[in-house]
């Protein structure tokens, strides 16, 4: 189990480009979450898969913002015209959700993409 | 909504000494209950959770925690500091079905003085 991994680690922007996020779940979760983390705060939920569909999304997530899940494995999260509100952490969680009737609701955190926004 | 507040945003403890953060929780009924661990630049890992069987739990590097019902309270506890123990906690709450989103405090910065 080589836990959840998030690409790039670092990624500064200057303001009005175009960025992508990649998160790879621990193997087999079936559930993918992300949230943002602005300094000196805790993480707010922005939005999250169950599988391949997109079951909930914050209203933090503005029509800039949009994320996918394709075939329920990695997930990508991109932001588009990006602004200096946009600098923070961005940090994806998994966890195995609904499995042959069990329910796993303990969610596993990535190390995070810390966005600057020039 | 469910939400939690984190009572000091700051604590200093010497190295040996007991450390103590403080976690109350709002929701309408019974919630799960987490605490999560942040050293700088990096995520945030799990370090205990409540799920509703035993009100003690214990996690961790020592840490434990207890619910109490009655408080609405979530404390965090380790009998001995150590110097790794600095970095940033985190509690959270999620709600028992459906979507499982966590909703965190603002965190506690915990340092360890020698």
């Amino acid at each position: 189990d080589t836990g959840v991994s998030q690409d790039p680690r670092h990624k500064i922007t200057k303001r009005g480009q175009n960025v992508t996020f990649r998160c790879d779940p621990i193997s087999e979760h079936n559930r993918l979450y992300w949230y943002r983390q602005t300094l000196g705060q805790g993480p707010e939920f922005l939005t999250y898969f169950q599988n391949e569909a997109q079951l909930e999304k914050s209203r933090l997530l503005s029509d800039r913002f949009s994320a996918e899940r394709p075939k329920g494995s990695f997930s990508t999260l991109e932001i588009q015209r990006t602004e200096q509100g946009d600098s923070a952490m961005y940090l994806c969680a998994s966890s195995s959700g609904t499995s042959g009737g069990h329910v796993s609701y303990t969610q596993y955190f990535g190390p995070g993409t810390r966005l600057t926004v020039l | 909504a469910q939400s939690v507040t984190q009572l000091g945003s700051h604590v200093s403890v010497s190295e040996g000494a007991l450390v103590l953060l403080r976690c109350n929780y709002s929701s309408s009924v019974p919630p799960y209950l987490f605490w999560y661990v942040q050293y700088p630049n990096q995520g945030l890992q799990l370090l205990l959770k409540y799920t509703s069987a035993a009100t003690l739990v214990k996690g961790i590097n020592g840490f434990e925690a207890e619910f109490k019902k009655s408080e609405t309270s979530f404390h965090l506890t380790k009998p001995s500091a150590h110097m790794s123990d600095a970095a940033e906690y985190f509690c959270a709450v999620s709600n028992t079905v459906g979507d499982y989103k966590l909703s965190f405090g603002a965190g506690t910065t915990v340092t360890v003085r020698a």
